[in-house]
């Protein structure tokens, strides 16, 4: 079936690095991606997002690609600060139905 | 960006109870309200997808008995889970989309942690 996955389970990184979360989606129909992120015990927040139509979008200090032809899109942060630990989805979307990764958590030591 | 609001944050019931569960967008109007359930160290699932004055839209293996939806007004939808046990406790989170709003355009509440003793 449709599925939306993430290559790891967690990730830890050194503060100040820059941080690289990946994601493969299965639905090629699939049109929309989000990235989310989700503190314990909340609900998702958005951080950025991307069409079908690109490959690349930038917001502050993150980066999204999208890589159409094998499935997979990543979500890099820059300089990664301790506020940033926290698990992170990525969504996939299809005629209006978000579908979401497992996430992957992401841990930063100072 | 806009803000959703879930009440009870959370709560705990005995097994057998019906626990309602609110879901309001507090500055726009949502013509569609999703309602997911998050097990622990798992994804989001979505559950069901309600347009406001009409029936929700289940997903597969969700029982629409079990959980009913309600999304009466533009701005509140409610989430009941009748005669609730202990497999039922879970995180559930809905999310609002307005009217003109795209993907990107669908908000998500605080959450709400159920309990079932």
């Amino acid at each position: 079936g449709e599925s939306v996955g993430l290559h790891l389970p967690t990730l830890s990184v050194q503060e100040g690095d820059n941080s690289i979360i990946n994601c493969a989606y299965s639905n090629s129909a699939s049109d929309y991606f989000i990235w989310y992120k989700q503190e314990s015990g909340k609900g998702p927040q958005f951080i950025i997002d991307i069409r079908s139509n690109m490959d690349k979008r930038q917001g502050q200090r993150v980066t999204v690609l999208l890589n159409k032809t094998v499935k997979h899109l990543s979500l890099q942060i820059a300089a990664t600060q301790p506020g940033d630990s926290a698990v992170y989805f990525c969504a996939g979307g299809s005629q209006g139905n978000l579908i979401f990764g497992k996430g992957t958590k992401l841990s930063v030591k100072p | 960006g806009a803000v959703v609001s879930q009440h009870p944050s959370w709560v705990i019931c005995k097994s057998g109870t019906s626990v309602k569960i609110e879901c309001r967008s507090l500055d726009f109007q949502a013509t569609t309200m999703f309602w997911y359930r998050q097990f622990p160290k798992q994804s989001l699932m979505l559950m069901a997808t309600s347009n406001e004055g009409s029936k929700a839209t289940y997903e597969q293996g969700v029982e629409k008995d079990k959980f009913l939806i309600n999304h009466a007004s533009l701005t509140l939808s409610t989430l009941t889970v009748t005669s609730a046990h202990p497999e039922d406790s879970s995180f559930y989170i809905c999310s609002a989309r307005g009217q003109a709003g795209g993907y990107n355009e669908q908000f998500f509440g605080p959450g709400t942690r159920l309990t079932v003793l």
